[in-house]
């Protein structure tokens, strides 16, 4: 089946411009997660959709960073006012059990 | 505090050399789930492995293995025979379950990049 696919795969985007960013899941999981790949942090987490309960919003960086997940499904990761810093590559994953698959993630370049 | 520490940052090796990729993690909490990864120059990261807490029985997939000791916090990964297509980042993951059947979000370590020259 279809793996979980997120749009645009590249982002460049200027200084204090707002971005959203995609994440179609695999369909049937109940879970998605937000994580963000920088050279100098690594893998971080950033936040955390379960059904309906309310997310785990515990590792966005600052206010300028939310998500949402509409139906159980589709997320968007919005970036107000980007700066420098938040130029990385912004994955995402669903699973359903404990397994996480990831997408191919996108990659955002803030001049 | 949840820590997952993968000490080596880069190793070279040839092919069909053994390989073991260490990582060690912190938890204080009795259930958890380990993992690995694997982030080959495409970038997408494709999972590996997945070990729960209580089950600390080593684990062998084709030429991969793993080595999973609770007294000393470690969960090592032991590829055998390696080939130039094992080159990429591997990354150790520790999740805490929300529940029976959900995971919660990973705790990465930094990485281990693996060469592996023909």
């Amino acid at each position: 089946g279809a793996g979980v696919s997120q749009s645009p795969s590249n982002k460049v985007t200027e200084k204090g411009k707002d971005v959203e960013l995609r994440c179609d899941p695999i369909s049937g999981h109940t879970a998605l997660y937000w994580y963000r790949q920088s050279l100098g942090q690594g893998l971080e987490f950033l936040i955390y959709f379960q059904g309906n309960s309310a997310p785990d919003k515990s590792g966005l960086p600052s206010d300028r960073f939310s998500a949402e997940r509409t139906g159980g499904s589709v997320s968007t990761l919005t970036i107000q006012r980007t700066q420098q810093e938040d130029s990385a590559v912004y994955l995402c994953a669903s699973s359903e059990y404990n397994e996480q698959f990831f997408g191919p993630g996108t990659r955002l370049t803030v001049l | 505090a949840q820590k997952v520490t993968q000490a080596q940052t880069e190793i070279s090796v040839v092919e069909k050399e053994d390989v073991t990729l260490d990582c060690v993690y912190e938890t204080r909490d009795t259930t958890y789930y380990l993992f690995w990864y694997k982030q080959p120059p495409s970038g997408e990261l494709v999972f590996l492995i997945r070990r729960n807490s209580f089950d600390e029985q080593n684990e062998i997939s084709g030429r991969y293995s793993w080595n999973f000791q609770k007294s000393t916090s470690s969960f090592n990964f032991t590829i055998t025979a390696s080939q130039v297509v094992d080159s990429a980042v591997y990354f150790c993951a520790l999740s805490e379950p929300i529940d029976y059947n959900q995971g919660g979000k990973l705790i990465f370590g930094q990485g281990t990049e693996l060469s592996v020259k023909p």
